[in-house]
């Protein structure tokens, strides 16, 4: 049973990176695809990209593209999320969740979830 | 970008009530839907996918129904663990996309 760990809450400054990580535990990455929702506070959910573990590949929203990179490291079945040039409506809670098979699939399971606070 | 529209926003009901709720895409997306639930601080759980197809361990009196543009998931018997917000989302297209959720609360 796949597992999804995330990396602890952050506080940032306006203009400033952050770079949220989730680990697999419980299996490995084959097959799977690791996308990336946030969700402000009281907010709904928004997808914000995905990337594939085992190749590297990665496809980010259009809303997204330039301010975010999505990595992986594979030794350590952990991929990561960097979001640039921070705004204060960029505080959110930052989700990594799987979907195996193709990217375009339901996500299960979710990880626990990053609240990361953009104020200066 | 296909949009999601759920109703109603908010629901109050009680335990025991049949309730339904409703999401419909602006294009048709298939049976490319899932549902999920989220309780405050906690992630987003999947319940439906394929719009139909429940998820492994989780219980029978949820069922999802729909294609095309309009889909719907039905609690057949209101229990006190289902109080929470439900969200759908579409897999057809990118970007994938989110309803902005209904929240289920006790009446």
């Amino acid at each position: 049973q796949v597992q999804l760990v995330q990396s602890g809450a952050e506080a940032k400054k306006p203009g400033a990176s952050v770079k949220v990580s989730c680990k697999a535990t419980g299996n490995t990455f084959t097959g799977d695809y690791m996308h990336w929702v946030r969700q402000a506070p009281g907010q709904g959910l928004e997808w914000m990209g995905w990337i594939n573990p085992n190749s590297g590949g990665t496809k980010y929203a259009q809303k997204f593209q330039g301010r975010v990179t999505m990595t992986r490291d594979t030794s350590i079945s952990t991929v990561y999320m960097e979001l640039s040039r921070l705004r204060s409506d960029d505080t959110a809670f930052y989700y990594c969740a799987r979907s195996t098979v193709s990217p375009l699939f339901w996500f299960d399971p979710w990880g626990q979830g990053t609240l990361v606070n953009v104020s200066s | 970008d296909i949009q999601m529209t759920q109703s109603p926003s908010t629901l109050s009901a009680s335990v025991g009530d049949r309730v339904t709720i409703t999401c419909r895409a602006s294009q048709s997306i298939y049976s490319w839907l899932a549902w999920y639930q989220q309780k405050p601080g906690k992630a987003p759980k999947l319940l439906m996918y394929k719009a139909s197809s429940l998820e492994s361990g989780v219980p029978s009196r949820f069922s999802g129904s729909g294609s095309g543009t309009e889909f719907t998931l039905t609690i057949s018997s209101l229990q006190p663990d289902d109080f929470a917000t439900y969200y759908c989302q579409q897999y057809n297209g990118y970007p994938i996309t989110f309803g902005l959720g209904t929240r289920l609360e006790i009446k």
